[in-house]
């Protein structure tokens, strides 16, 4: 069964600096890999997706994320983190039948 | 556009109590889920309906039921709350084709039953 692991629950940034989250993957076939964004009382935002082609897929905000098929990973990414970034981020993959599988998400700080 | 709506935004039930929770997209998905978001437990999905006419579980359907009203609604109903339904719970479609799997979710519905 495909399962999604984010292995920080929480992490920290000082404002400026670069940031990567982590999200790794189990899924036999080709996967189909989404970054979600909920900020504070919100519902879900997609900020990007792959699903075939460049492994470097750009999203919206300034993120980026890379697909790593030996690694089975799909890190999001953002050169410079802005206060108003700070929020959980969920990465997630398409189940191969009509349903998508989440990571239980990374809440991430930012610090002045 | 509006997207995926909730209504309604905020609700306290009593225990035993019943209520639905609506949800409408005009994106015209084909495919809509119902989840509920928990501390420390991510998203999980209660049902889900991958396309007008048909209703599926999820991971957590206990003590809920869904309606696919049509190809726009997709209401859950709770017929008696309990505490452990305390939640957060999102509405979600997707188009739910090949480079399309993505889901659009709506602003949630905070529930608390006492």
């Amino acid at each position: 069964a495909q399962s999604v692991t984010q292995p920080d629950i929480h992490i920290t940034v000082s404002e400026g600096a670069s940031l990567e989250l982590r999200c790794n993957y189990s899924y036999g076939a080709t996967p189909y890999l989404f970054w979600y964004v909920q900020s504070p009382g919100q519902g879900l935002q997609l900020l990007l997706k792959y699903f075939s082609g460049d492994t470097l897929v750009q999203g919206i905000k300034g993120f980026e994320a890379e697909f790593k098929r030996s690694q089975s990973s799909f890190n999001l990414r953002k050169p410079s983190v802005h206060w108003s970034d700070a929020a959980e981020y969920f990465c997630a993959v398409f189940s191969g039948y009509s349903t998508l599988t989440f990571g239980k998400g990374t809440m991430l700080l930012v610090s002045p | 556009n509006a997207g995926v709506t909730q209504t309604p935004k905020f609700q306290v039930l009593k225990t035993g109590q019943s209520m639905t929770l609506q949800c409408a997209q005009d994106m015209n998905h084909n495919s809509m889920y119902w989840y509920r978001q928990d501390p420390g437990m991510g998203l999980r999905l209660i049902y889900y309906s991958a396309s007008e006419g048909t209703t599926d579980k999820g991971e957590v359907p206990n003590g809920y039921n869904v309606s696919r009203l049509n190809k726009r609604e997709f209401s859950l109903r709770l017929e008696s709350a309990a505490p452990s339904q305390t939640s957060v719970y999102f509405c979600a479609s997707s188009e739910l084709a090949p480079g399309a799997y993505e889901q659009y979710f709506g602003p949630g519905t905070r529930l608390t039953v006492t």
